[in-house]
């Protein structure tokens, strides 16, 4: 069955444009994760959708924000873009909780 | 959440067997311990993962101490592919599917 989508590869803004970037999950999964990863701070959790609604946050500021439809694809929404915004972003799918299935990620670099 | 202790590198010539350790002193009577490996320039992969008792699967075992405050993960002969970094976790079943990722173990497999 087909892995986790994610678009696009690869992305550059501009610092503070917005930018949105899509994930879909494997099918029949209904929580979708995102992840930022940069070399000084790691993987670091975003967000969690399940089932549409936002079930869990980590800490970032309020210009990162997601969404999730009925099919479970989710988006995830960064605005007023800034240079320390450049990362590699994970979404991440699962069923039942036991094993998540992450994408290949977006890079976006902002300059 | 409960944090996770991994040496920052490990090395190893292809096919021997390699054992990355994991503490976790502070783990709950609730946390599952999952292992997910991230290969360059991929999204992390899930490897394993167990509440008490050890754990086979194709890809390695893990080995759960009786005190549940450490465990290790074994790859059993590691091939230049197995080059990756390692990550230890705890994750609480059930819950919300935030994973934290600390620093892991960067795996270097000499051929």
């Amino acid at each position: 069955k087909a892995g986790v989508t994610q678009t696009p590869r690869y992305l550059i803004k501009t610092r503070g444009q917005q930018v949105t970037l899509s994930c879909s999950p494997i099918s029949g999964h209904r929580s979708v994760s995102w992840y930022q990863q940069t070399p000084g701070q790691g993987l670091q959790f975003l967000f969690e959708y399940f089932s549409e609604t936002q079930r869990n946050k980590g800490n970032f500021p309020g210009r990162f924000s997601g969404r999730q439809f009925s099919n479970s694809r989710s988006e995830m929404n960064v605005s007023t873009l800034e240079l320390g915004d450049s990362a590699l972003y994970l979404c991440a799918s699962s069923a039942t909780g036991a094993e998540a299935f992450f994408g290949q990620g977006t890079r976006l670099t902002v300059v | 959440d409960a944090k996770t202790t991994q040496p920052n590198s490990m090395e190893s010539n292809e096919e021997e067997p390699v054992h990355l350790p994991c503490n976790h002193s502070t783990i709950s009577g609730t946390d599952y311990i999952h292992w997910y490996r991230q290969l360059p320039s991929q999204g992390p992969e899930y490897v394993i993962h167990g509440l008490t008792s050890n754990v086979n699967n194709r890809m390695a075992s893990l080995a759960i101490a009786e005190d549940r405050k450490s465990s290790t993960l074994i790859l059993h002969r590691v091939t230049l592919r197995d080059a990756a970094v390692y990550y230890c976790i705890l994750k609480r079943e059930g819950g919300a599917n935030n994973l934290f990722f600390g620093t892991g173990t960067r795996l270097t497999v000499i051929p």
